[in-house]
C-alpha cells in the first residue's frame, strides 16, 4: 500500500532554516502532485505548496518568497525546505499526494517542527 | 480573508443526522473547481471523506455524503456514530489567490 514516511528535525531555531523530508512507498512519483501542507497548534490547515515530476511547482503566495518544495524520483523522496523561520512558523508539518485534482489521499503521519532559539 | 467559512461546532445524538456547510465565493467554491472533505481525528493527520463535490473514497462509509450549490458546499453524515467525532475540513482551489484554500474547521460532537 502507498505509504509516506517523514523525517526532520522538530526544533529550528529563529531565522534558520527548516527541512523536512517525505519519503514515498507503494506509488510512482511520476504520478500526482507531491504537496506539503501545515497546521498550527490548536488551528487550521494551510497549503504550503506542491511540486510535480514535470519540474512544475506552485507555493502558497504567503509563503512563497521563503519556500521551496522539491523532488527526487531517484530516492523516492520529497523535500520542504522553508527560510527565515520564525515562531509563526512552528506547526505539525505534513506531506500529501494523491490526485492531480488537488485533494490528497495519502498522508505522512506529521512533523512537530517548533520555532525557538 | 482567504478562507472557507465553517461553523465551529455542530453536535447531535447517535443515529441522527448533522450537516457542515461551507461557504466560499465566485473565485473558490462558485467556479468549476471541487470540493473536497476531510475528516482528522486527534493526534493524527487528516484522511479524506469526499473528492469532487460529492465522491465517496473507497473505505468511506456511505452515511457520508457531500453537495455543492453556487458558493458554498456541504457534508452530511447520518446515523451518527461515536467514533465520528472529530474535525472536519472543506477544501477548494481558489483562483484570486491563487493556492488552495482549506475551510476553518468544524468539531463534530456526538451528544
Amino acid at each position: 500500500q502507498v505509504q509516506l514516511q517523514q523525517s526532520g528535525p522538530g526544533l529550528v531555531k529563529p531565522s534558520e532554516t527548516l527541512s523536512l523530508t517525505c519519503s514515498v512507498s507503494g506509488v510512482s512519483m511520476s504520478s500526482y502532485y507531491w504537496t506539503w501542507i501545515r497546521q498550527p497548534p490548536g488551528k487550521g490547515l494551510e497549503w504550503i505548496g506542491y511540486t510535480h515530476h514535470t519540474g512544475a511547482t506552485h507555493y502558497n503566495p504567503s509563503l512563497e518568497s521563503r519556500v521551496t518544495i522539491s523532488l527526487d524520483t531517484s530516492k523516492n523522496q520529497f523535500s520542504l525546505t522553508l527560510y527565515s523561520v520564525t515562531s509563526a512558523d512552528t506547526a505539525v508539518y505534513y506531506c500529501a499526494t494523491g490526485s492531480d485534482s488537488g485533494y490528497y489521499k495519502w498522508w505522512g503521519q506529521g512533523t512537530l517542527v517548533t520555532v525557538s532559539s | 480573508q482567504f478562507v472557507l467559512t465553517q461553523p465551529p461546532s455542530v453536535s447531535g445524538a447517535p443515529g441522527q443526522r448533522v450537516t457542515i456547510s461551507c461557504t466560499g465565493n465566485s473565485s473558490n467554491i462558485g467556479t468549476y473547481y471541487g470540493v473536497h472533505w476531510y475528516q482528522q481525528l486527534p493526534g493524527t493527520a487528516p484522511k479524506l471523506l469526499i473528492y469532487g463535490n460529492n465522491i465517496r473514497p473507497s473505505g468511506v462509509p456511505d452515511r457520508f455524503s457531500g453537495s455543492k450549490s453556487g458558493t458554498s458546499a456541504s457534508l452530511a453524515i447520518t446515523g451518527l456514530q461515536a467514533e465520528d467525532e472529530a474535525d472536519y475540513y472543506c477544501q477548494c482551489y481558489d483562483s484570486s489567490v491563487s493556492r488552495y484554500l482549506f475551510g476553518t474547521g468544524t468539531t463534530v460532537t456526538v451528544l
